[in-house]
């Protein structure tokens, strides 16, 4: 499975547009990259899932450039609560047998929308 | 849509008590479940993976007999701590994917919103 490295934390203020930035060096032909939004006691969240170039939703845009080894997640014009723990993920391997379809998650960004 | 229903939310116990916890997809098929446990200010760590009519798959150093896992149905898998302790105590949370051609694989995973277990 691919790992990713994003940074820890960020910090951002409220209107601002925050990009968070992943990185997949090892990502697999079949691999497509998805990020999750998740705050304290809670499951994480979808947020958005592309494969190459550009994917936007109504909340997020995700930007991947032609190597893929790495990602985008843009949020547009946070708010507080904004304020969650972002996962980067990449998969699920199309690896077949009794675990298709598994995740690993790694520690994700940390982000902080101050007043 | 692509709902994940988890129960109880929240649990405590005595030790040496068994906790069943259900994990439904509401509104779509499940071929595929995953149970993860997070820690606090930790990631999610995955445990097993449920499929749907055969045993499940678990990840190394996941103690099977302890962490039992059941998927009857394509919209239910439950997971059962068997004689929890306090070091089981966590938050534990389940996804599911849409069920669809095994290789067709940008179907992402729809998660529940987890169910704290507190094992006095």
């Amino acid at each position: 499975l691919a790992k990713t490295t994003q940074p820890i934390s960020m910090d951002s203020y409220e209107g601002q547009e925050v990009n968070i930035t992943c990185s997949h060096n090892n990502i697999a032909t079949n691999d497509y990259i998805t990020w999750y939004q998740q705050f304290p006691s809670q499951g994480p969240r979808f947020i958005i899932q592309g494969y190459k170039t550009k994917v936007t939703n109504e909340v997020a845009s995700l930007f991947i450039p032609a190597d893929r080894k790495s990602s985008t997640l843009s949020l547009p014009r946070v708010s507080l609560s904004d304020t969650a723990v972002y996962y980067c993920l990449v998969g699920p391997s199309n690896a077949g047998g009794t675990s298709y379809g598994k995740l690993t998650f790694g520690q994700g960004t940390i982000l902080t929308v101050h007043p | 849509g692509a709902v994940v229903s988890q129960h109880p939310s929240w649990v405590i116990c005595k030790s040496g008590t068994s906790v069943k916890i259900e994990c439904r997809s509401l509104d779509f098929q499940a071929t595929t479940m995953f149970w993860y446990r997070q820690f606090p200010k930790q990631s999610l760590m995955l445990m097993a993976t449920s499929n749907e009519g055969s045993k499940a798959t678990y990840e190394q150093g996941v103690e099977k007999d302890k962490f039992l896992i059941n998927h009857a149905s394509l919209t239910l898998s439950t997971l059962t701590v068997t004689s929890a302790h306090p070091e089981d105590s966590s938050f534990y949370i389940c996804s599911a994917r849409i069920s669809g051609d095994r290789f067709y694989s940008n179907q992402p995973q729809h998660f529940g919103d987890g169910t704290r277990l507190s094992i006095l």
